[in-house]
């Protein structure tokens, strides 16, 4: 079945550093891949997505780009701010089907320090 | 406009007792999704309305849960009895029916955090 795996965290960065959160998935097809963010009591918000083949989604200064080759859609950022801090989550939406259901990975928690 | 709202935000029931969660989707928003995240795991799909049938409930886990859809508004999600394994965070999301069956985004409330002691 479909799945989505992420680098576990915690990542902690200093401000204006790069970021990286690897994310690769399995799936039949042509899915639309998602990112979303947690911030601090809040609940989800669709940072960015893309929906089908060397398609780059884009931000707030995030970008990930769909890899059909290396079934991929790494979150980037070249340079973090402390407000950046939160759970991102890395999810895919298979092709087709009735439902619309979103499939998530376990999250990565992003901590930016002063 | 309001966004997703679920009540409670927190809940600490016994093993063994009845907890019911509520979630009101943006007006409008014939979808409804319930998600769970255990603590450090992926969020977990469980189930999908539309309106007030229920078009996909393959991630509910056992018969221990049920969820409604009285009349297409607001939903409710029952545990009964809840067990220590159910606690986690109960996300709840809308979204509008696309053209064509096309989909559209959805937006997620803040989640429910229940601990089953």
């Amino acid at each position: 079945g479909n799945s989505v795996t992420q680098m576990e965290g915690p990542v902690t960065l200093s401000e204006e550093a790069f970021l990286t959160i690897n994310c690769t998935y399995t799936a039949t097809g042509y899915p639309s891949l998602f990112w979303y963010v947690q911030y601090p009591g809040e609940g989800l918000q669709l940072l960015l997505k893309a929906t089908k083949a060397d398609d780059k989604g884009s931000n707030k200064g995030f970008e990930a780009t769909y890899r059909k080759e290396t079934t991929s859609f790494h979150l980037e950022k070249g340079s973090v701010q402390v407000s950046d801090s939160a759970v991102y989550f890395c999810a895919l939406r298979g092709q087709g089907g009735a439902t619309n259901k979103l499939i998530f990975g376990t999250g990565t928690l992003l901590a930016v320090q002063p | 406009e309001a966004g997703v709202t679920q009540f409670p935000s927190h809940s600490v029931i016994e093993k063994g007792q009845t907890v019911t969660l509520r979630c009101d989707p943006i007006s409008g928003h014939d979808n409804l999704y319930w998600y769970r995240r255990v603590m450090g795991k992926e969020i977990k799909f469980l189930l999908h309305f539309v309106k007030e049938s229920k078009q996909d409930e393959s991630g509910m886990p056992n018969n221990r849960f049920l969820a409604e859809r009285t009349g297409g508004t607001y939903s409710t999600l029952k545990v009964q009895p809840a067990e220590l394994e159910d606690s986690g965070v109960y996300f709840c999301a809308s979204s509008a029916l696309g053209a064509g069956g096309g989909n559209t985004e959805a937006f997620f409330g803040q989640g429910t955090r229940l601990t089953v002691v």
